[in-house]
């Protein structure tokens, strides 16, 4: 059973479009990080997100973080081509105030926009 | 700033067989993760060390070790390499601050187990 379920797992879109890629659990995390990974390449951090509720913006990707701090959500305005790739959450589980230690990933979206 | 480094980039190995695996750490971050990550699925937690002693351990078999050096430099070992060891194997440095830690991924090291 994942612990941080992804959806959906594969977008295929046309240039232009708008998407929504949404990342559930039923656990709190203490703080959730979206990275962006290109094939044969490692994993880079786009966001973190700390705070029940808190959205944060990176040019036209948009981050929300659940109030509840158990889901997040990427959307992008206006795909391009260059954001091809694949997106994964990552979430810890701390208590005490802290935000340390292993990450537990979603399984990713594999994000494809056509020109 | 170099970012994370790893090396080899690519390994191919027979089955059985021992491999070690190298990172770098970001200068000044005292913390190393490795993760698995098999294609198709999100990396998956094998350790992190901090401060050269570890801190946490996946749900991996013993025939994965790693240490972590004085210079906060690591090794991932794998032992009688299985087929389904072939992975992307990530490393990840750290900075633990104000109560957050965040992670920076080197480019990983792709094993083939033939």
């Amino acid at each position: 059973t994942q612990l941080l379920e992804q959806s959906p797992q594969f977008l295929s879109i046309q240039e232009g479009e708008n998407l929504t890629v949404y990342c559930n659990s039923s656990s709190v995390f203490s703080s959730l990080q979206w990275y962006r990974q290109e094939p044969g390449e490692g994993p880079v951090l786009l966001v973190t997100v700390v705070t029940g509720g808190e959205v944060k913006k990176l040019k036209r990707l948009t981050f929300q973080f659940g109030d509840a701090r158990k889901d997040s959500s990427l959307h992008i305005t206006a795909a391009q081509p260059g954001d091809t790739g694949l997106y994964l959450c990552a979430g810890r589980r701390n208590a005490g105030g802290t935000s340390y230690g292993k990450l537990t990933f979603g399984q990713g979206t594999i994000l494809t926009v056509h020109p | 700033d170099a970012g994370v480094t790893q090396s080899p980039t690519h390994l191919i190995k027979t089955r059985g067989q021992q491999v070690t695996l190298r990172c770098s750490p970001i200068s000044g971050h005292k913390s190393v993760s490795w993760y698995q990550q098999v294609l198709g699925q999100g990396p998956q937690f094998i350790f992190q060390y901090y401060e050269k002693e570890e801190r946490g351990r996946g749900n991996f078999p013993d025939r994965f070790s790693a240490r972590q050096f004085p210079n906060y430099s690591s090794e991932l070992n794998v032992n009688a390499l299985l087929l389904g060891d072939s992975a992307l194997y990530l490393c990840a440095s750290s900075l633990r601050e104000r109560g957050l830690e965040t992670q920076y991924f080197g480019p990983g090291t792709r094993l083939l187990v033939l």
